[in-house]
Parts: C-alpha cells; sequence; structure tokens
C-alpha cells in the first residue's frame, strides 16, 4: 500500500533549529514535496527532492534517502511566522500525489 | 497577479441542496484538481483534470462532480451534500510540463451542512 506518516505535533523554540521528519511507501517514487500551510490558509510550495541528498534554500532544507524512504525539512533560526503546518507529499508512478496528514509546528518565545 | 480564486470561502447549506464552488485560473495551466482536508487526515483528492473536457477521479470522488468546459473554470458540484462532506476544500493548478512543478491552490473554501 502506499503510506506516508509523519509527526502530529512540534514544539520548538524561536532561534532554534527544528527537523521534520517523513517517512514514505509509494508506488513507484516520482518525488517528495514539502509544503507549508498557515491555519486557515493555502498550502504553499516549500520545495521537491527526487534524488539523494540536501537542497537548501536559504533557512530551510529538505533532505532525501531514497532507500531509506525518508525525508526531513530542517528549519534554521526558527521565527515565530514559521508556526504552521508542514505538509509531506509523495509522487507515486501514475504522478499523482499522496499526502501526509501535516505536522503542525509551534514556536515558542 | 497570478492567482486561483475560489468561491465562496465560507458556506453554510442543508443536506440535500445543490451547490458549487466556483474555481478559476488565470495561469493558463492545463492540470486543475480539488482536494478536501479533514482533521488529522491528508489533502485527499476528489476530481482533478488534465485538460479541457478530460477529467478523472481521484481518491474520494463519491458524491461529487466536476465540468472543465474551458481551460481556465473547475467548478466542483455536490448534487446533494450530505453532513459527511463538511470539509474544507481547496482548488490547485499546476503548469508547465514536468510533474515536479509545485502547485498553486486558492484559498480554500469552507463547507459546512447540517
Amino acid at each position: 500500500g502506499q503510506n506516508i506518516d509523519q509527526p502530529t505535533e512540534m514544539t520548538a523554540t524561536e532561534g532554534a533549529i527544528v527537523q521534520i521528519n517523513c517517512t514514505y511507501q509509494t508506488s513507484g517514487f516520482n518525488g517528495l514535496f514539502w509544503y507549508q500551510q498557515h491555519a486557515g490558509e493555502a498550502p504553499t510550495f516549500l520545495s521537491y527532492n527526487v534524488l539523494d541528498g540536501l537542497e537548501e534554500k536559504g533557512r530551510f532544507s529538505s533532505f532525501l534517502s531514497r532507500s531509506k524512504g525518508y525525508s526531513y525539512l530542517l528549519l534554521k533560526e526558527l521565527q515565530m511566522k514559521d508556526s504552521a503546518s508542514y505538509l509531506c507529499a509523495s509522487m507515486d508512478s501514475n504522478y499523482q500525489l499522496i499526502w501526509g496528514a501535516g505536522t503542525k509546528l509551534i514556536i515558542k518565545p | 497577479e497570478a492567482q486561483v480564486t475560489q468561491n465562496p470561502r465560507y458556506l453554510i447549506t442543508v443536506t440535500g441542496k445543490k451547490l458549487t464552488v466556483t474555481c478559476s485560473q488565470n495561469m493558463n495551466h492545463e492540470y486543475m484538481s480539488w482536494y478536501r482536508q479533514d482533521p488529522g487526515l491528508g489533502l485527499r483528492q476528489i476530481y482533478y483534470s488534465m485538460n479541457v473536457e478530460v477529467t478523472d477521479k481521484g481518491d474520494v470522488p463519491e458524491g461529487y462532480k466536476v465540468s472543465r468546459k474551458e481551460k481556465r473554470n473547475f467548478p466542483l458540484i455536490l448534487e446533494s451534500p450530505s453532513p459527511n462532506q463538511t470539509s474544507l476544500y481547496f482548488c490547485a493548478t499546476m503548469g508547465g510540463r514536468d510533474y515536479n512543478s509545485p502547485l498553486h491552490f486558492g484559498n480554500g473554501t469552507r463547507l459546512t451542512v447540517t
């Protein structure tokens, strides 16, 4: 079957670093996406990985290990505005997205 | 400004009363889709359309209809809404020929069926 798992909720401190993990089981694999969703708003695209390794974009980085079915999103120098849900989604062999339930990140001062 | 526009943002209705949620995009994207989002569950795809006059079922199509008569519009129709269709709905589009193109989401429609 196809499945995506990510933690339901995480808490971190302003200025710190947090890593949000995502494991996936997908029939065929055509990449993994991360989206950010603030409460009551639409998801917005953060990153896409299809090859193993780390992709860095400013304060946000995303890592993929295809052999382990594992990805993480790394957020550095956390700011209060980073409080949001982070959605992991894998793309299967039919180019359809399978979504995780999202990780709610709470940032404390 | 490039956007995906959904209407209405909020809708409260009663069981059985037909409703339509509109979605319009000005980016000339070929791909459009509808999702519902419920607490504790991931985004679940209802229907999608690869191009005009081409629509396909997603993971949860029961109780919904769509049409794609023109490129810019992709309305979601609930012929006889039921309380289990109470949810947050998103329309999304994707441009480009590469499947790694990101989705562009509308602002969402919060539907309550009593």
